[in-house]
């Protein structure tokens, strides 16, 4: 069964500086990715995801993560991090038809 | 965009009593929709699978008869929470795959919130 881990429930960063969540996936055929964003009482919104076309991805609101089979990691990055991307963020893996979710990691910026 | 809208977005009702939560999919046609529950500061976990015009799939461990699924139309699911307990608690979220948004791509609903008393 597909999984995906992500290291770290929460991590904080600084305004202006550069945002990474971790996520490392388990899956037995090559997989599609994703990245969501949760904000506080509100449903998920897609980020970003990989299926299997380019290894780095471009996603809304300046975030980006690249897929590496080597290390089987999907991490997701931001150059430089704003207030308003404080919030829960999630990786995910399909297995058929449906989506497994990782544990989350809640983002935490510092004015 | 595609829009999921699910309704209420927060629910209290008395244990023992049943409690209907309603996804449509706005300007879309969903054949299958899915429904999670997220406990507090937790992730999603897939509850089931619901199919138009068939029986929902459920998940392991979850209970069929607590949770009534129906998906009568290519734009409407219900989740029926039977006889809520406070354990039952929780965030419900569903989602649909917008034909042609790209293998497994899910618009998510807003999120439904039910606290039983």
């Amino acid at each position: 069964a597909q999984s995906v881990t992500q290291l770290g429930s929460h991590v904080s960063v600084s305004e202006g500086a550069l945002v990474l969540l971790r996520c490392n996936y388990s899956s037995s055929v090559p997989p599609y990715l994703f990245w969501y964003v949760q904000y506080p009482n509100q449903g998920l919104q897609l980020l970003l995801k990989y299926t299997s076309a380019a290894t780095l991805v471009k996603g809304i609101n300046g975030f980006e993560a690249e897929f590496k089979k080597s290390e089987t990691s999907f991490h997701l990055t931001k150059p430089s991090a704003h207030m308003s991307d404080a919030a829960e963020y999630f990786c995910a893996v399909s297995e058929g038809d449906k989506i497994i979710f990782g544990k989350g990691t809640r983002l935490h910026i510092l004015p | 965009g595609a829009v999921v809208s699910q309704h209420p977005s927060r629910v209290i009702c008395k244990s023992g009593t049943s409690v209907k939560i309603e996804c449509r999919s706005l300007d879309f046609q969903a054949t299958t929709m899915f429904w999670y529950r997220q406990f507090p500061k937790q992730s999603l976990m897939l509850m089931a699978t619901s199919n138009e015009g068939s029986k929902a799939t459920y998940e392991q461990g979850v209970e069929k008869d607590k949770f009534l699924i129906n998906h009568a139309s290519l734009t409407l699911s219900t989740l029926t929470v039977t006889s809520a307990h406070p354990e039952d608690s929780s965030f419900y979220i569903c989602s649909a795959n917008p034909t042609g948004s790209g293998a497994n791509v899910l618009t998510f609903g807003a999120g439904s919130r039910l606290t039983v008393l």
